[in-house]
């Protein structure tokens, strides 16, 4: 199982600004996920796009990942205070891989 | 469709007592897992298992047991407690993430202090 690297550590915006996080990895994946975790909560799935996939929108959500830099970003639009959570990224490569994950990035919108 | 439940929601221990951190879900998923969280770190793999009577170990095993006699659950026993284990811990699982288009859904996590 191979374990995502975000960055950065910690984010703090205005509301209504842009918030871009990214992960990194070291080897060939099948997909990458993205998850969000209300503070002290369970994660909860975002997203998941796969190695031939280069965009992936959802909603204010829109994810990127380029397999040449092993590399992925999450970028979410017009931030609300309700986006403050801990962001995580869990990439996939070969059958029998667990979910493992980084620190994460820290993102505060403030009001 | 109740998701992943865990229980108890909070747990404070003495050092030395041994309890079970209850997990349970109604997805039919083969995978289910335990992890520990510790303040301000991410997530750190406990144990998983694959299937009903497979478990195995994770990253940081020591301390825990679990079993897997059901699909549906999969407990997390703390043999005898440690102020180190004071964490919060999260159940998961998911169709088997080898399969590449899966998620993992989260139980809601139990607090535990050891005292």
């Amino acid at each position: 199982s191979q374990q995502g690297e975000e960055d950065p550590q910690a984010l703090s915006i205005q509301e209504g600004e842009n918030a871009t996080m990214n992960c990194s990895y070291k080897t060939s994946i099948n997909n990458l996920q993205w998850y969000r975790q209300n503070s002290g909560r369970g994660l909860v799935h975002l997203i998941l796009i796969r190695s031939n996939e280069r965009e992936k929108h959802s909603g204010r959500l829109r994810v990127t990942l380029d397999t040449s830099k092993k590399s992925s970003s999450l970028l979410i639009t017009a931030s609300r205070a309700a986006d403050t959570a801990s962001y995580f990224c869990a990439p996939f490569g070969n059958y029998g891989q667990n979910f493992v994950f980084g620190p994460g990035t820290r993102l505060s919108v403030l009001p | 469709n109740a998701g992943v439940t865990q229980t108890p929601k909070f747990q404070v221990l003495k050092t030395g007592q041994s309890m079970t951190l209850q997990c349970a879900q109604d997805m039919n998923h083969e995978y289910m897992s335990w992890y520990r969280q510790d303040p301000g770190m991410g997530l750190r793999l406990i144990h998983y298992s694959v299937g009903a009577g497979i478990t195995d170990q994770g990253e940081v095993p020591n301390g825990y047991n679990v079993s897997r006699s059901t699909t549906e659950d999969f407990p997390l026993r703390l043999l005898s407690a440690a102020p180190s284990q004071t964490s919060v811990y999260f159940c998961a699982s998911s169709f088997y993430p080898g399969t590449g288009v899966s998620e993992a859904f989260f139980g809601q996590g139990t607090r535990l202090t050891v005292v």
